[in-house]
């Protein structure tokens, strides 16, 4: 069965650090573009990154570029979210997706885990 | 960056209606246009991608069309379970923006 699994949500305080991850299984992980999309309590989605197949092109939305870093070790089949420098705008529900096709940069998302609830709050 | 705008924000409708939602981008995404819903308490699951391809699994009554700037997801014969909320996304480049969502409601 493919599968994503995200762990590491908790309650951080405004500057704290935290980092996601991502546990893939069911599917040849180090073929595929990867994703990070939140969704703020009560919201809509919001794109956050994506990391390409091979780690070598990684891309961030605005409201996240400088603080926050994506990587992959596709040894481990797993996705990572470095978030620094956390403010209360970035509580939301952290999904992790994966691209529609193989070794595609831009790509549907196919795949969706059940997220992980980070909350910045002091 | 692009910027995707859907209409209507909500919908009424009944079982058996067909129904209509509209997505339009800020500039020209060709076909990378992508359908999704999403149900209270879950994940989104994708419908449509390449604006008009269904997605595995997923049932013959929805469909979409466009290109260029302007998108339609069409559910043919609304089902109990179709009440949700239906998002579209480019992903014609980055950021792939989302549109901000059409939560279809039973009337």
């Amino acid at each position: 069965e493919v599968q994503l699994v995200e762990s590491g949500g908790v309650v951080v305080q405004p500057g704290g650090s935290l980092r996601l991850s991502c546990a893939a299984s069911g599917f040849t992980f180090d073929d595929y573009t990867m994703h990070w999309v939140r969704q703020a309590p009560g919201k809509g989605l919001e794109w956050v990154s994506l990391i390409s197949w091979d780690g070598g092109s990684t891309y961030y939305a605005d409201s996240v570029k400088g603080r926050f870093t994506i990587s992959r070790d596709n040894s481990k089949n797993s996705l990572y979210l470095q978030m620094n420098s956390l403010r209360t705008e970035d509580t939301a529900l952290y999904y992790c997706a994966k691209g529609l096709e193989q070794w595609l940069v831009q790509d549907a998302f196919d795949i969706w885990g059940q997220g992980t609830m980070v909350t910045v709050s002091s | 960056d692009i910027q995707m705008t859907q209409s209507p924000s909500s919908l009424s409708a009944s079982v058996g209606d067909r129904v209509t939602i509209t997505c339009r981008a800020s500039q020209s995404i060709s076909s990378y246009l992508n359908w999704y819903q999403q149900k209270p308490g879950k994940a989104p699951k994708l419908l449509i991608y390449a604006a008009s391809s269904l997605q595995s699994g997923v049932p013959s009554r929805f469909s979409g069309s466009g290109s260029g700037t302007d998108f339609t997801l069409t559910i043919s014969s609304l089902q109990p379970e179709d009440f949700a909320t239906y998002y579209c996304q480019q992903s014609y480049s980055t950021p792939n923006s989302f549109g901000q969502g059409t939560k279809l409601e039973i009337k």
